[in-house]
């Protein structure tokens, strides 16, 4: 079973348009994470929830919009898509705590042309 | 701020013993991760430093010194499969926040 999955894993788009990453993670963890990691592999954190709520915005622009319903899922919706928004973006999960192992999904791969 | 470094790239010998360095600087350090991630896949735990010294895990190891900010990931007994990106990441107090490095890109040749 798939610890941290998320959907879908390419996703090509146009400038302008509006599309959702989702995630989900079967690990029971309290803290779910947006990660950005750009063409020159810089693994950026963007947003970091702890039991549903938001714990870290590291300043992104808010045409990204993340969504916890629940503390086993952490969507990720974004707005007028921009040709500087492609990069991949991972979806990662831990049990929160300092010093505890992240665990990323498969990471989707988003192209804006 | 925050801030870490480390080789963009490295290349080894198949058999060989390559060291990969990190520095940091970063407020309210807590341990330091070491990660690997295969072109096209996602990052994977490797190690987690919170003492001082040296910790083995086969064939590979991690160092940690926190007065000097310096961190190195020993690879011994390379192998093919070893080429991949390896990040250094610093763990900070009060949890959620894990800052990863560059990666360090690591070629093995035969």
């Amino acid at each position: 079973d798939t610890a941290v999955s998320q959907t879908p894993k390419y996703l090509v788009t146009q400038m302008g348009n509006d599309k959702s990453i989702k995630c989900e993670q079967n690990l029971g963890h309290d803290t779910m994470y947006w990660y950005k990691q750009d063409s020159k592999k810089f693994l950026k954190i963007m947003f970091s929830y702890n039991n549903k709520e938001l714990i870290i915005n590291e300043t992104v622009p808010n045409r990204f919009s993340p969504k916890s319903p629940d503390k086993a899922h952490l969507n990720l919706h974004i707005n007028s898509l921009e040709l500087g928004d492609s990069a991949v973006y991972f979806c990662a999960s831990s049990p929160g705590v300092t010093g505890n192992t992240i665990y990323f999904g498969e990471g989707s791969w988003l192209t804006v042309v | 701020g925050q801030n870490i470094d480390q080789p963009t790239e490295m290349t080894a010998t198949e058999g060989a013993i390559v060291q990969i360095n990190c520095t940091y600087q970063t407020s309210g350090f807590n341990g330091l991760f070491w990660y690997q991630q295969h072109a096209g896949e996602a990052p994977t735990f490797l190690s987690y430093n919170v003492l001082d010294g040296l910790e083995e895990k086969g064939r590979f190891s991690s160092f940690l010194s926190r007065s000097k900010g310096y961190s190195y990931l020993l690879l011994k007994e390379l192998q093919m499969k070893d080429s991949a990106s390896y990040l250094c990441a610093v763990d900070r107090t009060g949890g959620f926040k894990t800052i990863f490095g560059a990666g360090t890109r690591l070629f093995v040749k035969a």
